[in-house]
């Protein structure tokens, strides 16, 4: 199956550092989210970005699909950006029919 | 708009007892998913339901997992009998498709989870 390979594993910032944070796949892509997984576990939505480049607020992220990365940007970053932050794609040629598969996650530490 | 529900959200359990959780997905999505999340690691899909038919249970333990959608809304996941292996958070998600049919149509939706602890 796919692979999905994030980094860096861990980070600690202070306030107001910016950081980025990188998800390499093996193959190609239909569906790609970043997700932040809060302290209670939730899993909250960030981008949907097979490809392309989105912004929303301090955060931003870019996917090249055809070099099978994608890239997510944390400018002046908040203690309450702190957590765990996941990649997750989605085969395109794959017989998992929508199935996420899930990096191991980077933990980001923002310290005030 | 609502997301998506499940309960409990905490559960304890000695080996080899039986739980239940359920998963109510957004409105109008028919594609739902069961993932297990041990700790330390990303959530691993166990079973995808498209309406009511399963689409993808390859990784689900069958010995004593199970799941239905009976009528293609709510989900119930099954453990029976549960092993100290089994202890994991418990995550609901939902699409409007499984497939990208359309922009962000198969962007899934996480719920808050069921976080599993066998004794």
């Amino acid at each position: 199956g796919i692979q999905v390979e994030q980094s860096p594993p861990d980070l600690i910032l202070q306030e107001g550092a910016n950081s980025t944070l990188r998800c390499n796949f093996s193959d190609s892509v239909n569906n790609l989210q970043w997700f932040h997984q809060n302290p209670w576990g939730q899993l909250i939505n960030l981008f949907y970005i097979p490809s392309g480049t989105k912004q929303n607020g301090r955060l931003s992220a870019t996917t090249v699909a055809t070099e099978r990365y994608s890239l997510l940007y944390i400018s002046s970053s908040q203690t309450t950006d702190s957590g765990v932050y996941f990649c997750a794609v989605s085969n395109a040629g794959g017989t998992s029919y929508g199935k996420l598969t899930f990096g191991q996650g980077t933990i980001l530490t923002v310290h005030p | 708009e609502a997301g998506v529900a499940q309960s409990p959200r905490y559960k304890i359990i000695e080996k080899r007892q039986s739980v239940a959780f359920w998963c109510n997905p957004i409105s109008g999505h028919a594609t739902l998913y069961w993932y297990q999340q041990i700790l330390g690691q990303g959530p691993k899909l166990l079973i995808q339901f498209q309406n009511n038919g399963v689409v993808d249970d390859s990784q689900l333990p069958k010995d004593r997992f199970s799941a239905e959608r009976l009528k293609g809304v709510d989900s119930t996941l099954k453990i029976q009998p549960a092993k100290l292996e089994d202890s994991a958070v418990y995550l609901c998600a939902s699409s409007l498709t499984g497939t990208s049919s359309g922009e962000g149509s198969n962007e899934q939706f996480f719920g808050p989870g069921t976080r599993l602890t066998v004794l």
